[in-house]
């Protein structure tokens, strides 16, 4: 069964402390993985689209990196606007997105 | 540039009332879908449409209704509300199958 699997679940780190959220998955014929950040009270938005291991994307202090089983999320000296949750969605071979639940993420300033 | 609109924003109802959740969007997509987001879960699609007059189930389609009749609108229908809908509900449409989503900014909807 397709699955996605985000951790950790909620993440406290002080401002400008680097750290990394994971997106783990089990998809059949993997098409693309997407991030989102989610603001409260808002919608998602996207951030990174990526379609095969060893592909990198980077936006401002963002980098997404995607092996054959999971996804990384780094966030190098973050800064508290970057508070947000964090969504990561698989596409399967037959183009359905399968959502993992979200990282939250608080930096402190 | 208004994106995906979605409206109410906020919305109470009791069980077995229903009511339309209404979702339009100006970047011309074909491509529009309905979400479901709970505590805890990941988003969850309830409809989708791949263009005006083409509807489709999703995960969780039990309960909610959709009709597909202009490119920019795609509604939403409970049609007897209960308590598990309580949700906030995501409208998202795109240019595409493997394309990112545009969302809108949910309705919060609480059913007593």
């Amino acid at each position: 069964e397709d699955q996605v699997t985000q951790s950790p679940e909620a993440l406290r780190l002080q401002e400008g402390e680097s750290s990394s959220l994971n997106c783990s998955y089990t998809v059949s014929g993997l098409r693309g993985l997407f991030w989102y950040r989610q603001d409260p009270g808002k919608g998602p938005e996207f951030l990174f689209t990526l379609y095969s291991a060893g592909e990198e994307k980077e936006k401002e202090r963002l980098k997404a990196t995607l092996t054959k089983k999971e996804s990384f999320l780094h966030i190098t000296a973050p800064k508290p606007e970057d508070s947000a949750t964090y969504l990561c969605a698989v596409q399967d071979s037959n183009y359905q997105l399968i959502w993992g639940a979200g990282t939250k993420l608080i930096i402190k300033p | 540039n208004a994106g995906v609109t979605q409206t109410p924003k906020f919305q109470v109802l009791k069980t077995g009332q229903s009511m339309t959740l209404q979702c339009a969007q100006d970047m011309n997509h074909e491509y529009m879908s309905w979400y479901r987001q709970d505590p805890g879960m990941g988003l969850r699609l309830i409809h989708y449409s791949v263009g005006a007059g083409i509807t489709d189930q999703g995960e969780v389609p039990n309960g909610y209704n959709v009709s597909r009749s202009t490119t920019e609108d795609f509604p939403l229908r409970l049609l007897s509300a209960a308590p598990s809908q309580t949700s906030v509900y995501f409208c998202a449409s795109s240019s595409g199958y493997n394309s990112p989503l545009h969302f809108g900014n949910g309705t919060r909807l609480t059913v007593t």
